[in-house]
């Protein structure tokens, strides 16, 4: 069974402060995904990995950075928090193979004060 | 550039009763997935159905079908016999090949069941 996780379902951070969003995936998929999501806005994607230290934009890269050093791990990083990054993260995963689904973690739902 | 389209930013059935949900896109890839997720409240993402650019039939799970309409590039989600438990978000997305597995998704529909 697939399973996504990340590291909070919840988290408040102050402006300006460096935030650590992790997502780990137990079935050894090569692509990892970054979404936000917001009312009226569905899930835009911020940052995607196809492979261990490989990133790519999305369509909302500007403010993030991400990291992937294990093929499990896809890390979301914002540098200098601010309010308008208060948003729901969904961290996803998905095989290479045609039709496959992308498996969504739980979200962390990050409020920036 | 790929984009979803969901015009019905809410919608009401009544139990029992059949609802489609729309659902456009627009691409320039051959070769292309369309994707149908769920979305209750507890805020999990629950994948419905998935429907290949070059499947010729349309795609059916239990109670969703998938109604694919190449030409007009529209994939509308049908539920049939609606449940309480349906009353929730549902997203339309699509997957290029071309781009690393990446979806692109629409607006959303909130769908609502009434007893």
């Amino acid at each position: 069974d697939v399973k996504v996780t990340q590291s909070s379902r919840y988290l408040v951070k102050r402006t300006g402060e460096k935030v650590f969003l992790e997502c780990v995936q137990d079935m050894d998929h090569e692509n990892m995904f970054w979404y936000r999501q917001d009312p009226g806005l569905g899930l835009r994607l911020i940052y995607f990995s196809y492979d261990v230290k490989m990133k790519e934009k999305g369509d909302i890269p500007e403010g993030y950075s991400v990291s992937r050093e294990k093929k499990e791990r896809f890390s979301l990083i914002l540098e200098s928090a601010s309010t308008n990054q208060t948003s729901m993260y969904l961290c996803a995963s998905t095989s290479s193979i045609t039709g496959s689904e992308q498996y969504f973690g739980p979200g962390t739902r990050l409020t920036v004060t | 550039a790929q984009k979803i389209t969901q015009t019905q930013p809410g919608m009401f059935v009544q139990e029992k009763e059949a609802v489609t949900l729309d659902c456009t896109y627009d691409t320039s890839d051959q070769s292309y997935g369309l994707f149908w997720y769920k979305q209750p409240s507890s805020g999990e993402m629950i994948f419905l159905i998935y429907q290949g650019s070059y499947d010729e039939q349309n795609a059916t799970e239990g109670r969703y079908s998938l109604n694919f309409q190449k030409a007009r590039k529209s994939a509308n989600l049908v539920i049939s016999a609606s449940q309480l438990g349906d009353s929730a978000m549902y997203f339309c997305a699509i997957r290029s090949y071309n781009q690393g597995g990446k979806l692109i998704f629409g607006q959303g529909t909130e769908l609502s069941v009434k007893p």
